[in-house]
């Protein structure tokens, strides 16, 4: 069966770097784009950006352009998700979601990961 | 970026009613559109995608309506595990969006 599992809560200071993983399993890897979308606590869905795992090719939410990098290893089908120069607002849970081809919907998502960033 | 607006943002109800979440889009979306379930401390689950397609293992009081702008969600006999927030998005076209959500309480 499909299964997405994330990595564990962070807490990080401002300024600083986080990266979250989002190990797949249950499906062929390469045949799926893979999404990041976070929520920030009492607040809705945001779409992060997508990438490629067969290229590695990404695109990105534009309000986040230059901040955030998502890439893919193949050997052990992971994603990963880093997110850097960290603000109080970056404080989200963060999801991976797998696209299906179908409608591009997100069919799958892993269970969530806790950034929280406080000084 | 296409905006979806979901109304109501909540909305209370007994178990064994019949309840419609709408969602519009800011531009015509054809029927790229899904609808999520969000239970509290929990990730979404998609319940309908394509506007109208229920997701296997997804219980058949849930259904979908709509294409191009406007959308329905139908819970047709509510009940105690329903009890969540209820996420619009569209994947047409630009950045995937979703709406506010419509939180359902009984």
């Amino acid at each position: 069966q499909v299964q997405l599992v994330q990595s564990g809560a962070e807490v990080k200071k401002p300024g600083a770097s986080v990266t979250v993983s989002c190990q797949a399993s249950g499906y062929r890897f390469i045949s799926y784009y893979m999404h990041w979308v976070r929520q920030a606590p009492g607040q809705g869905l945001e779409w992060l950006g997508v990438i490629n795992p067969s290229d590695g090719s990404t695109t990105y939410a534009q309000g986040l352009q230059g901040r955030v990098t998502m890439t893919t290893d193949t050997s052990t089908s992971t994603v990963y998700m880093e997110l850097s120069s960290l603000r109080s607002e970056d404080t989200a849970v963060y999801y991976c979601a797998r696209e299906w081809d179908l409608f591009s919907t997100n069919d799958f998502w892993g269970q969530g990961t806790l950034v929280a960033v406080s000084s | 970026d296409i905006q979806m607006t979901q109304s109501p943002s909540s909305l209370s109800a007994s178990v064994g009613d019949r309840i419609t979440i709408t969602c519009r889009a800011s531009q015509s979306i054809s029927t790229y559109f899904s609808w999520y379930q969000q239970k509290r401390g929990r990730a979404p689950k998609l319940l309908i995608y394509g506007a109208t397609r229920l997701q296997n293992g997804v219980p058949s009081r849930f259904s979908g309506s709509g294409s191009g702008t406007d959308f329905t969600l139908t819970i047709s006999g509510l009940q105690p595990e329903d009890v969540a927030t209820y996420y619009c998005q569209q994947t047409y076209t630009g950045p995937q969006t979703f709406g506010q959500g419509t939180k359902v309480e009984i």
